[in-house]
């Protein structure tokens, strides 16, 4: 069935460090990718998206390039701040008729430390 | 502004309570969701509505209850039918049409003493 796979955590990172977040998906058809982050105590927001092969979604210094041929969605940050500590998840639209429901993966939660 | 709002933000419960927790949104999407949220699992789909007066189980509805009377309000209730009600439960919007963009409200942190 349909799932996300995500890098599990925790990831802890000094400030100005290199991020990526690996993250799979099984689906069939070619479904829109999200990325959605969670700060402390609050809900999801979304960061950033794709919704077709080769499109590179970015935000706030994120990035994540939709990769067909690996099915994979993978976050980068060139240089991380304290301010990115969070959890961010994985997702994706299931596939199927009059399906409107988002997959998740399961989060990873990411620490950055001065 | 448009947005969701949740309330409240903490709800306690004694053990065998239901307990019926809000959303509601201006955004005027026709489509809402019903999250839960537990550490280490991720989101999980309890129930969703895309239109007014119906809606649809998701993967973990057991124990819960919709309902879709307005476009602007889509009311959990965790009934004492549900094994583990703690849990962070998140509400969602989204227009209609799959593949676009959910938009979260804060969340209601639960817990069932």
């Amino acid at each position: 069935g349909d799932s996300v796979t995500q890098m599990e955590g925790p990831v802890t990172l000094s400030e100005e460090a290199f991020l990526t977040i690996n993250c799979t998906y099984t689906a069939t058809g070619y479904p829109s990718l999200f990325w959605y982050v969670q700060y402390p105590g609050e809900g999801l927001q979304l960061l950033l998206k794709a919704t077709k092969a080769d499109d590179k979604g970015s935000n706030k210094g994120f990035e994540a390039t939709y990769r067909k041929e690996t099915t994979s969605f993978h976050l980068e940050k060139g240089s991380v701040q304290v301010s990115d500590s969070a959890v961010y998840f994985c997702a994706f639209w299931r596939s199927g008729a009059g399906s409107y429901q988002l997959t998740f993966g399961k989060g990873t939660k990411l620490s950055v430390i001065p | 502004d448009g947005g969701i709002t949740q309330s409240p933000k903490y709800l306690f419960r004694k053990e065998g309570q239901n307990v019926t927790l809000s959303c509601e949104q201006n955004l005027n999407h026709d489509a809402m969701y019903w999250y839960r949220q537990d550490p280490g699992q991720g989101l999980r789909l309890i129930y969703y509505s895309q239109i007014v007066n119906d809606f649809q189980k998701g993967d973990i509805a057991e124990g819960y209850s919709v309902s879709r009377e307005k476009k602007e309000s889509f009311p959990l209730t965790v009934t004492s039918a549900q094994k583990n009600p703690t849990a962070f439960y998140l509400c969602a919007s989204s227009i209609a049409e799959g593949g676009n963009e959910q938009f979260f409200g804060p969340g209601t942190r639960l817990t069932v003493l």
